[in-house]
């Protein structure tokens, strides 16, 4: 009964193909993100979605597609992938965007290699 | 976008060392998060602080809320073998977003 969970933990694939990426959180939160871990380890966010709205996009290009189907579901899709890409995928939640509702809690991490 | 400063970026000490790290922000925040990264999992919540000039403590963990809200430093006592890790700071004003995390090393 992990509270955050995303799936899979390990990806290989080729550059130029689409690959998804799932999570889900058992908490009962209202917001969830994506986070980008590169090599150096430096955690950038990438989206938040607020009860399955877009709040945050930081900059990404838009061959990442992230949807909400509900509150309990973030997913990320990456279209024509780059080597550029690869690096440590995570999902967070928490109850919400402000004071102790911010306080996040991390999935597993996907770990995405493009070869 | 807003931007978290976190020193020092490593750092290896002796088994029962103290440890001290900090993180700065041109920006203010209304949360300050400190979280403990082992490899191969997620980053872990060990404090949170949410006003200024709060002090807080998780065992042999202390942690502060900066008055000027810019700014956060995590204390680790008496240090063990199992804090070894990556620590990363966070905050938290609409969106949480990180330093660059302190590695630490422990020589036992």
């Amino acid at each position: 009964d992990t509270a955050v969970s995303q799936t899979p933990k390990y990806l290989v694939t080729q550059m130029g193909n689409d690959k998804s990426i799932k999570c889900e959180q058992n908490l009962g939160h209202d917001t969830m993100y994506w986070y980008k871990q590169d090599s150096k380890k430096f955690l950038k966010i990438m989206f938040s979605y607020n009860n399955k709205e877009l709040i945050i996009n930081e900059t990404v290009p838009n061959r990442f597609s992230p949807k909400s189907p509900d509150k309990a579901h973030l997913n990320l899709h990456i279209n024509s992938l780059e080597l550029g890409d690869s690096a440590v995928y995570f999902c967070a939640s928490s109850q919400g965007l402000q004071g102790r509702h911010t306080e996040a809690f991390f999935g597993q991490g996907t770990r995405l290699t493009v070869v | 976008g807003q931007q978290l400063n976190q020193s020092p970026q490593s750092m290896f000490i002796q088994e029962g060392e103290d440890v001290s790290m900090n993180c700065t922000s041109s920006s203010i925040f209304n949360t300050w998060l400190w979280y403990k990264q082992d490899p191969g999992e997620g980053p872990v919540l060990l404090i949170a602080l949410y006003k200024a000039g709060e002090l807080t403590s998780n065992g042999r963990l202390t942690a502060q809320f900066g008055i000027t809200r810019k700014d956060s430093f995590l204390n680790i006592s008496a240090s063990i073998p199992s804090d070894v890790g990556i620590y990363f700071c966070g905050g938290g004003a609409q969106k949480l977003v990180f330093g660059q995390g302190t590695r630490l090393t422990i020589n036992p």
